[in-house]
């Protein structure tokens, strides 16, 4: 079955810095994954996903690509902001028959003015 | 386009109680999944339902049971309430039962004393 190890955070940057986080699962099967992001006090809500070797998924200024030689996803944003501040997660598609995601442990980004 | 709404958004019990908590699927989506977030956690997976019938299951205990009407709407039941279940409680609609494209709603926070 798939595990998923995602990057411990907090991650603390200024404002403008880049950004990377990283998720690394095994695959069972076609490499793919959905980022999720949790703003402080809400619920979780889908920014992007990437599917496919060297295909990015971009949205908001945030891009994730994959590196076949190390199957992991990488989040990557070129200039971050304050309201980038959130907790990060990243999950493959469900892959058994109990059709749940695995979800990494999720990344908590604090970016400071 | 009417998004996931959950219901209540905040609620306290005490220890053995019972609790129904809510959920309106977003327009168009025959799947819905529970999860329980514990305070600096990632989601955890407790059941997924699709056309009314549950179809999925996280390893929590028969305590927790839920339901989904015909018009995809969903509870969740909780009884026999333990100081444990306090957390956020997450509902995710989706188009399907295998995408891992999932449409939060904002949580019912629950505190159980």
């Amino acid at each position: 079955g798939n595990s998923v190890t995602q990057m411990e955070g907090p991650v603390t940057l200024s404002e403008e810095a880049f950004l990377t986080i990283n998720c690394t699962y095994t695959a069972t099967g076609y490499p793919s994954l959905f980022w999720y992001v949790q703003y402080p006090g809400e619920g979780l809500q889908l920014l992007l996903k990437a599917t496919k070797a060297d295909d990015k998924g971009s949205n908001k200024g945030f891009e994730a690509t994959y590196r076949k030689e190390t199957t992991s996803f990488h989040l990557e944003k070129g200039s971050v902001q304050v309201s980038d501040s959130a907790v990060y997660f990243c999950a493959p598609p469900p892959m058994d028959s109990n059709y749940q995601l695995i979800w990494g442990a999720g990344t908590k980004l604090i970016i400071k003015p | 386009e009417t998004g996931v709404t959950q219901s209540p958004t905040h609620l306290i019990k005490t220890r053995g109680q019972q609790v129904t908590l809510r959920c309106s699927s977003q327009s168009g989506h025959n799947t819905v999944s529970w999860y329980q977030q514990a305070l600096g956690q990632g989601p955890q997976f407790i059941f997924q339902y699709y056309r009314e019938e549950e179809n999925g299951r996280g390893n929590f205990p028969p305590r927790f049971s839920g339901l989904q009407f015909p018009n995809y709407s969903s509870e969740l039941n909780v009884n026999a309430l333990e100081l444990d279940d306090s957390a956020l409680y997450l509902c995710a609609s989706s188009p399907g039962v295998s995408t891992g494209e999932l449409f939060f709603g904002e949580g019912s926070r629950l505190t159980v004393l």
